[in-house]
């Protein structure tokens, strides 16, 4: 079974604009949570999308949003980008919705986003 | 908010030593998890904790969550230089909503 995968890698964007992240989660798996990992603040919650619906949000500005698709395939969009979103973003997929199991959640190899 | 204070930030150990991670939350937990990070790479969930007094092994690694459901500690049995990488915890509020809360991680480094 393929991983999780994020999609693009790594990106470069400039203070003011904005960046769509991508992540596919394993076959089957219906749940999609995001994570920022940064040297200074470590990993920290961003959202949870379960059947395309934002289930917990993490305590993060509005300029980061999210979605969810039919097929369970996840988005993540920062808008007005600032040289502090420069991080690790990292979505993981588990089976089902987290907040009601202790299921695995299994992560992707992670967007490396640097804003200049 | 709540925090997860997270002990030691390193720890070096020689190859068979045991090692042993620490983690307290200011608030009461629903559960806790476990994650590991080689360096380079992405988290891998470990383990999720729920009840209190909880006690779990997975091979050489147990792990416990504490009675009062505020703290919850890793250890390691007899380390092997595939044990290296940063181990985080995340506890998850009691009575909130899922947000997990992360510890600032345990890097393991095990010299041969």
């Amino acid at each position: 079974k393929a991983g999780v995968t994020q999609t693009p890698r790594y990106l470069i964007k400039t203070r003011g604009q904005q960046v769509t992240l991508s992540c596919s989660p394993i076959s089957g798996h219906r749940s999609v949570s995001w994570y920022q990992q940064t040297p200074g603040q470590g990993l920290q919650f961003l959202f949870e999308y379960f059947s395309e619906t934002q289930r917990n949000k993490g305590n993060f500005p509005g300029r980061f949003s999210g979605r969810q698709f039919s097929n369970s395939r996840s988005e993540m969009n920062v808008s007005t980008l600032e040289l502090g979103d420069s991080a690790l973003y990292l979505c993981a997929s588990s089976l089902v919705y987290r907040g009601g199991s202790a299921d695995t959640q299994y992560f992707g190899p992670g967007t490396r986003l640097t804003v200049l | 908010g709540q925090q997860v204070m997270q002990i030691p930030q390193y720890q070096h150990v020689q190859e068979g030593e045991d090692f042993t991670t620490y983690c307290n939350s200011s608030t009461t937990l629903s559960n806790i998890q476990w994650y590991k990070q080689r360096p380079g790479g992405h988290p891998v969930f470990l383990i999720q904790l729920v009840k209190s007094g909880e006690v779990k092994k997975q091979k050489r690694l147990t792990f416990q969550f504490g009675e009062a459901k505020k703290n919850s500690s890793l250890h390691i049995t007899a380390t092997q230089t595939t044990d290296v990488g940063t181990y985080f915890c995340a506890g998850v509020r009691s009575g909130g909503s899922y947000i997990p809360t992360f510890g600032r991680g345990t890097s393991l480094i095990v010299h041969p």
